[in-house]
């Protein structure tokens, strides 16, 4: 069965501070792995995307990695902001099967900045 | 505003009462996806469209649930007979290729 694990369910932290959000997943085929943003009440907002071939991507304090071969994803945030409060959430997508493509979400961390 | 939206945002109802959630993707996205959403859980997949055909559907959707999208552009989501288990944030999205799917803010529901 396909699965998205995240840790930590969640974290607080200070602003200014940095932190980084795990994924382990093990979806097959892999097509691509996300990272979204979810503020509370809200639709998620993709922050990342990544392909097998792809280490690395940033977008402006966030930085995912990938590691394809053990399956493993981090998020890293820099320079925490309070507006960093959020969940966190790891989707990954399996290879196109006909004209679908089916994203498995993890469950997300739950990140807290106080001042 | 040319994101996905979703009307209503929020919605309260009696247990054995009907909803119907809209969804309008963005304009160009012949992709169209509902999940569900509990607190403190991530999203998970309802169905699929592609332009008008409804391509797949989860097993989570049961025969109380029934999705459309007739001109393969806004989609509904209706539940009939609303049970107390259906209270979810209900979210769609919308995407041009399978790749980097826009949520929309989602619909609330809550039965009581």
């Amino acid at each position: 069965k396909n699965q998205v694990e995240q840790s930590p369910q969640s974290l607080i932290i200070l602003e200014g501070k940095n932190c980084t959000l795990q994924c382990n997943y093990t979806v097959s085929p892999f097509s691509n792995l996300r990272w979204y943003k979810q503020d509370t009440g809200r639709g998620p907002v993709s922050l990342t995307i990544m392909t097998f071939s792809e280490n690395t991507k940033s977008n402006g304090r966030y930085t995912a990695t990938l590691d394809a071969d053990t399956k493993q994803s981090s998020l890293h945030i820099t320079a925490s902001q309070l507006s960093d409060s959020a969940s966190y959430i790891c989707v990954v997508s399996e290879r196109i099967k006909a004209a679908g493509n089916k994203l498995t979400f993890g469950g997300g961390t739950r990140v807290l900045v106080k001042p | 505003d040319t994101g996905v939206s979703q009307n209503p945002r929020h919605k309260i109802t009696k247990r054995g009462q009907n909803v119907t959630f809209r969804c309008d993707p963005i304009s160009e996205h012949n992709r169209l996806y509902w999940y569900r959403q509990t607190l403190g859980q991530g999203p998970e997949f309802l169905t699929y469209f592609q332009n008008e055909a409804q391509l797949e559907k989860s097993r989570l959707l049961s025969d109380r649930f029934s999705a459309e999208r007739p001109k393969g552009s806004f989609s509904t989501l209706e539940i009939q007979r609303t049970e107390q288990g259906d209270s979810a944030m209900y979210l769609c999205a919308s995407s041009l290729t399978p790749e980097g799917q826009y949520f929309g803010p989602g619909t609330r529901l809550t039965v009581t």
